[in-house]
This record gives C-alpha cells, structure tokens and sequence, in this order.
C-alpha cells in the first residue's frame, strides 16, 4: 500500500517571499502525485498533478511542483505568495494500477501573513 | 457546466438518527467516489462506485454505512444510527469514464456532519 507524507503541519511565510511545501511518498509500484488546495470550508481544488514526462510540473495560481523518483518527493513550490494563498495544501498519490483511489497526505497549512 | 454537487452542505443529526448525503457528479462523469476528512487530518478514501455498481468499498466501515449510485439521480453516502465520531466532512468526487489510471478526481463543496 501506497502513504503520503506531509512533514510541515503549518508553514508561516511573509507576503512575495518563496514557499516550499514538502511531500514524499512510498509505494512499491509507480504512482501519480497530485496537489490539491482547500480553502476555508471549501471543497478540493486541483493545482497541479504528475503524470508522466517532465518532471517539473506547472499548476494554476504560479504553483509548480517536481517528481523526483529517486528522492520520492514531490514538493511544491511558488516564488512568492500572496495573502490570497492562504490555505490548507494536500498531496495525494495513486497507483497507477488496482485501486483507483487517491491517499492523502495529512495536509500544510500555509499562513502567508503581511 | 456545473461541477460536483453536495446537499446539504451541512446537516446535524442526534445520535442514532440517519444521515443522508447526496453527491451529482459533473455532466458526463459516471465515477463517483467518497472521502471523509475528520477533524484536521486528511482526506481518507471510503468507496468508489460507478452507476449501479459499488465497485472499490475497502474503506468503508463494515457497519452502519452504506452507499449507492443508482441508474438515474445522485449518488447517496447513508449513514445509520450516527454517533459523535462520525462528525466529519464529507466529499464526493467525480470523474469522467473510460480515461484510466491518469483520471482527474473533481471535488464538491463538502458536507459537514454534525453529531450532537
């Protein structure tokens, strides 16, 4: 079975200063790795997701993200935030055989203050 | 083109009450899942379905819940006799058929159980 882990609980950060959300998984098969962004009371939003190809991947919003196999990590990134980021931040995997569902990471709140 | 659809968005029942929960999926998606986030922690997967047909329920508890996606309207997480544990939120992503592995899993708004 595949697991997803989000070391940060929560990562204060200033207003235009850089951000990097960290994610590793395990699996002992190949996965697909995704980011999804959820705010206040809100439902899942996808940012970003790795499929296959480059392993640097841009999302929506100036997020992007980079699979590394190796390492298997797949930590996000922006160059500077903004207060409007403010959110919890999840990272999920999934097989890319069997079961369809995705497993998540425990979540980052990220608190971007002025 | 609407996205996924959750009602109610949020609901409080009293112990040992049902619990309905009722998830559209987006135009043209026949794969439904749902997920249940507990209080600061992460999404966990409960069962897939497609239309008529549970197909992936291994994180389902055995007991008092149960889900169904019938031929024509939306799909329904039941959950009988609640009880305080099962105050979460609820979410129900859908995606469209026939596109593998690689699917995009869209989320509705969610809906928060409360049990008093």
């Amino acid at each position: 079975a595949q697991s997803v882990t989000q070391l940060d609980s929560q990562v204060p950060v200033f207003e235009e200063a850089p951000v990097e959300l960290r994610c590793n998984y395990s699996s002992s098969v190949s996965v697909y790795l995704f980011w999804y962004v959820q705010y206040p009371n809100q439902g899942l939003q996808l940012l970003l997701k790795y499929l296959s190809g480059s392993t640097l991947v841009k999302g929506i919003n100036g997020f992007e993200a980079e699979f590394n196999k190796s390492q298997t990590s797949f930590h996000l990134r922006k160059p500077s935030v903004h207060i409007s980021d403010t959110a919890e931040y999840f990272c999920a995997v999934r097989k890319d055989t069997g079961r369809r569902a995705l497993t998540f990471g425990s979540g980052t709140r990220l608190q971007v203050q002025p | 083109n609407a996205g996924v659809m959750q009602n109610p968005r949020h609901l409080v029942r009293r112990r040992g009450q049902e619990a309905r929960l009722r998830c559209s999926p987006m135009k043209g998606h026949s794969h439904v899942y749902w997920y249940r986030q507990l209080p600061e922690e992460g999404l966990k997967f409960m069962v897939y379905l497609q239309k008529e047909n549970i197909i992936d329920e291994s994180g389902m508890p055995k007991e008092r819940f149960s889900a169904e996606f019938p031929k024509e309207g939306p799909s329904i997480l039941r959950i009988q006799q609640v009880v305080r544990g099962d105050s979460a939120a609820y979410f129900c992503a859908s995606s469209p058929p026939a596109t593998g592995y690689q699917e995009t899993q869209y989320f509705g708004p969610g809906t928060r159980l409360l049990v008093l």
